[in-house]
């Protein structure tokens, strides 16, 4: 099966930079993304990686290494409205198209 | 706002009843997915719809089925209520829905569900 593993809470301060991590274990998937979601709302996309390397998008960038099965969300002049929870998806092959399947989410709490 | 929007908003009901959710896409999407998502955990993918025909399955129960319309919007059906079915409900909508299609899915507000 597929599994993805992130820290279940970060908490850094405004203003500061702070990078949510993804490791998993799977193959053959097109490509890794981010979704943000505040408490009770529907998840938003942020990033999505389908090679390796760094993708910008603003404040927020991602990264993902294939080889080390590992990606990243980094979040940059961190504001109090980033608190939210954070998941990363993989995009594997389903039936004729593609199903996302998430990791757990990580918990960031910005401090004033 | 995402433009997805899904109905009701909240739904209270008994173990053993059914239900059913409904989903309409961002204008001009074709593709319209649902996930579950318990307290506390990741969001779990149901099922994807594409111009009315499935195209996708994941962990969805046999008590659960789905369908797409001609009109695009989608119905998620939940029978033989559980206490453990209680959860937020996502319906999300992309254009494409193939395989070569890059994923960017946009969800709407979401339909909570409690089985009392």
């Amino acid at each position: 099966g597929q599994s993805l593993e992130q820290p279940s809470e970060v908490t850094a301060v405004e203003g500061a930079i702070v990078q949510i991590n993804c490791t998993y274990q799977t193959s053959g998937f097109y490509g890794l993304s981010w979704y943000q979601q505040h408490d009770g709302g529907a998840p938003t996309f942020l990033s999505y990686n389908a090679l390796d390397g760094l993708e910008e998008t603003g404040r927020f960038s991602s990264f993902l290494s294939r080889s080390d099965s590992y990606g990243y969300l980094l979040l940059q002049e961190l504001q109090m409205k980033d608190s939210a929870s954070y998941f990363c998806a993989v995009s594997l092959p389903s039936g004729s198209a593609r199903q996302l399947t998430f990791g757990s989410g990580t918990q960031l709490t910005v401090l004033p | 706002d995402s433009g997805v929007t899904q109905t009701p908003k909240h739904l209270i009901t008994a173990t053993g009843q059914r239900v059913t959710l409904r989903c309409s896409p961002r204008s001009g999407d074709l593709s319209v997915y649902w996930y579950q998502q318990s307290l506390d955990q990741g969001l779990q993918f149901l099922i994807q719809y594409y111009n009315g025909e499935e195209r996708a399955k994941g962990n969805i129960l046999e008590r659960f089925s789905a369908q797409q319309f001609p009109d695009l919007h989608s119905e998620l059906n939940l029978s033989s209520l559980e206490l453990g079915d209680s959860a937020l409900y996502f319906c999300a909508s992309s254009v494409g829905g193939g395989r070569a299609y890059t994923d960017t899915q946009y969800f709407g507000p979401g339909t909570r569900l409690t089985v009392l």
